[in-house]
């Protein structure tokens, strides 16, 4: 059974940094491509970021590129989301996501998709 | 940039009753595979998104039959064929083309 536990979250002022973490269990995390996704009030559901498989790519919305850096460890099975320069906007609850892409094959289609339980981040004064 | 919307943002439903759900993307998400890649979330109250169609068409593991999926290019809809109490929540569309998807406003389903 595929887990996802977030970690990290809280009340932190704008203009410091902090990082969420996920831990993985249930399937076999290296294999999987990981992603960040945030959720306001405002701007509903934003795919924030996303590292291959390996750690080797890595690819980040406008609204948080240089400023946030998504990490994973396949070790630990953990994924990692270091965030910096904090802004009020960036107040949401952060959920980490394991997807790969649905496929057909053989006359079966499959999907992979699961979702943590979200992290709550308040930045503010 | 791909923007997805949907229609209506708000639907009050009666209990065995159908209800279907419109979303439109700005440009084509048919791939030359043939295949749509649009999926439908719905998060219920105090949960996480959860999937349910992907593909356009596909129902996700452990998704009631009573789902539907259909649609190609940009015009794509999911269908309850009869609704039931714990189908409340919001429904979003999302195009799964770009390296990060973008998910359509959200469909407020709730009971009349």
């Amino acid at each position: 059974q595929v887990h996802l536990v977030e970690s990290g979250g809280g009340v932190v002022q704008p203009a410091t940094s902090l990082r969420l973490s996920c831990a993985a269990s249930g399937f076999t995390f290296s294999n999987y491509p990981m992603y960040w996704v945030r959720q306001t009030p405002v701007k509903g559901l934003e795919w924030l970021a996303v590292v291959s498989y390996d750690g080797s790519n890595k690819n980040y919305a406008d609204s948080v590129k240089g400023r946030f850096t998504i990490s994973r460890d396949n070790v630990q099975n953990t994924l990692h989301l270091q965030m910096s320069t904090l802004r009020a906007e960036d107040t949401a609850v952060y959920y980490c996501v394991v997807r790969d892409e649905g496929y057909c094959t053989g006359g079966s289609c499959y999907s992979f998709d699961y979702w943590g339980q979200g992290a709550h981040v308040t930045v503010s004064s | 940039e791909i923007v997805m919307t949907q229609s209506p943002l708000f639907l009050p439903v009666t209990p065995g009753e159908p209800a279907s759900i419109s979303c439109r993307s700005s440009q084509s998400l048919q791939k030359s595979n043939g295949y749509n890649y649009l999926d439908w979330y719905v998060q219920k109250p105090g949960q996480s998104p959860q999937l349910l169609i992907y593909l356009g068409s596909h129902r996700a593991s452990g998704v009631p039959d009573r789902f539907s999926g259909s649609g190609s290019g940009t015009e794509f809809t999911l269908k309850i064929s009869r609704v039931e109490a714990e189908d409340v929540g919001v429904y979003y569309c999302m195009e799964g083309l770009q390296i990060l998807f973008t998910f359509g406003p959200g469909t407020r389903v709730e009971i009349k």
